[in-house]
């Protein structure tokens, strides 16, 4: 069965230093990955994806996110984070390309950027 | 703008009492998706309907039902609340675009259960 985990309830970064919010994945077969953003009273919004390719990825708001097959994981990177980047950040995966596979999320990383 | 509704926003109930959320697509997705988020507990799948016509169980379907009542609309209801049907709850859509984009998601309804 697919599962993703986010080891981290909350990360703290200073504006202006790297961030780096973690996901580690299990699936068999070619993953489809994914990060979600959600702000406060907010759905969650579609951030960056991986599915073949380039084992970087770059997504909205400046983020990016590196695919390591042999570690299985999706870490979501900015270079410099802004306080405005503060949010709850969801990693999922899906098995296969099939419209009926359905998207499992991880728990969410609430990232904290201070000023 | 294109995506998906959900009514109402805001809900408070008193234990017992009933009720259904709306949720509305105008991306022409084949799937829809009824969702909670608890804190701590990330997203767990309540229903979700693969395609007009059809429903099926997710992850936490007790004290739940849904209607799939056209490609449009997917809606859920509570037929007795209880406290821990406290939550926020999330519809989701996803069409043939899925593998570039995920899944659409609604605003959200806060539900309260007292």
């Amino acid at each position: 069965a697919q599962s993703v985990a986010q080891p981290e309830d909350q990360v703290n970064v200073a504006e202006g230093n790297p961030l780096t919010v973690k996901c580690t994945y299990s699936v068999s077969g070619n993953p489809y990955l994914f990060w979600y953003v959600q702000y406060p009273n907010r759905g969650l919004q579609f951030l960056l994806k991986y599915i073949t390719g380039d084992n970087l990825v770059k997504g909205s708001y400046g983020f990016e996110a590196e695919f390591n097959k042999s570690q299985t994981s999706f870490h979501l990177k900015k270079p410099s984070a802004l306080v405005s980047d503060s949010a709850l950040y969801f990693c999922a995966v899906r098995q296969g390309d099939s419209s009926a596979s359905k998207i499992i999320f991880g728990s969410g990383t609430r990232l904290s950027i201070r000023p | 703008n294109a995506g998906v509704t959900q009514t109402p926003k805001f809900q408070v109930l008193k234990t017992g009492q009933s009720m259904t959320l709306q949720c509305a697509q105008d991306m022409n997705h084949n799937s829809m998706y009824w969702y909670r988020q608890d804190p701590g507990m990330g997203l767990r799948l309540i229903y979700y309907s693969a395609s007009e016509g059809t429903t099926d169980k997710g992850e936490v379907p007790n004290g739940y039902n849904v209607s799939r009542l056209n490609k449009r609309e997917f809606s859920l209801r509570l037929e007795s609340a209880a406290p821990s049907q406290t939550s926020v709850y999330f519809c989701a859509s996803s069409g043939w675009d899925s593998a570039n984009y995920g899944y659409t998601f609604g605003s959200g309804t806060r539900l309260t259960v007292v």
